[in-house]
């Protein structure tokens, strides 16, 4: 069975903190997602990479960077959290062999942060 | 990227078929149609997709139109697991595969 796998289910984190979320994939896969979800606004993607190293602006990247050091790993990090950063985050995985549009995305379960 | 529409929410008697459409007009010749449902506080998952012809697997079937302009999922007998909001999704081959979410279908399933 596929598996996208984020590290912390639930977190609580303090304004002005660093926050990592982490998120491993076992799919081998070369695509990976940072989305975030909010009620009333859907899922926003935030950054997404294609390849170790690689990254690429999504729609909202702003307060937040990430790290693609391995291919089956990609992080998000809010360099300094900040209430309005409240949310759920969700991972993601897809392969680019073939016919990228015709491709699964495969999500992790989700990470509930609260800035407190 | 081309755009879907969706009806807010649908309600559904268990056991009975559930037909979700969704429009997207502005379809380009190489998006596909991903259809994903997510669950209440879990992440999305993958449902159906197709390009052009008609799809089915263990979970739903996709009926596309002939002109691609629209799209219908279909839960054969709806269950009370299948409640859930339902995303219909264009990805094309240009766009690194990145999924661009809509507010989705909140399906209601009736004991």
């Amino acid at each position: 069975d596929v598996k996208v796998t984020q590290s912390s289910r639930y977190l609580v984190k303090r304004t002005g903190e660093k926050v990592f979320l982490e998120c491993v994939q076992d799919m081998d896969h070369e695509n990976m997602f940072w989305y975030r979800q909010d009620p009333g606004l859907g899922l926003r993607l935030i950054y997404f990479s294609y390849d170790v190293k690689m990254k690429e602006k999504g729609d909202i990247p702003e307060g937040y960077s990430v790290s693609r050091e391995k291919k089956e790993r990609f992080s998000l990090i809010l360099e300094s959290a900040s209430t309005n950063q409240t949310s759920m985050y969700l991972c993601a995985s897809s392969s680019l062999v073939g016919a990228t549009g015709g491709n699964t995305i495969y999500f992790g379960e989700g990470s509930w942060l609260t800035v407190v | 990227d081309a755009k879907t529409t969706q009806p807010n929410s649908m309600e559904s008697n268990e056991e009975e078929p559930v037909h979700l459409p969704c429009n997207h007009s502005t379809i380009s010749g190489t998006d596909y149609i991903h259809w994903y449902r997510q669950l209440p506080s879990q992440g999305p998952e993958y449902v159906i997709h197709g390009l052009t012809s008609n799809v089915n697997n263990r979970m739903a079937s996709l009926a596309i139109a002939e002109d691609r302009k629209s799209s219908t999922l279909i839960l054969h007998r709806a269950t009370l697991r299948d409640a859930a909001v339902y995303y219909c999704i264009l990805r094309g081959a240009d766009s690194w595969g990145k999924l661009q979410f809509g507010a989705g279908t909140q399906v209601v399933v009736t004991p």
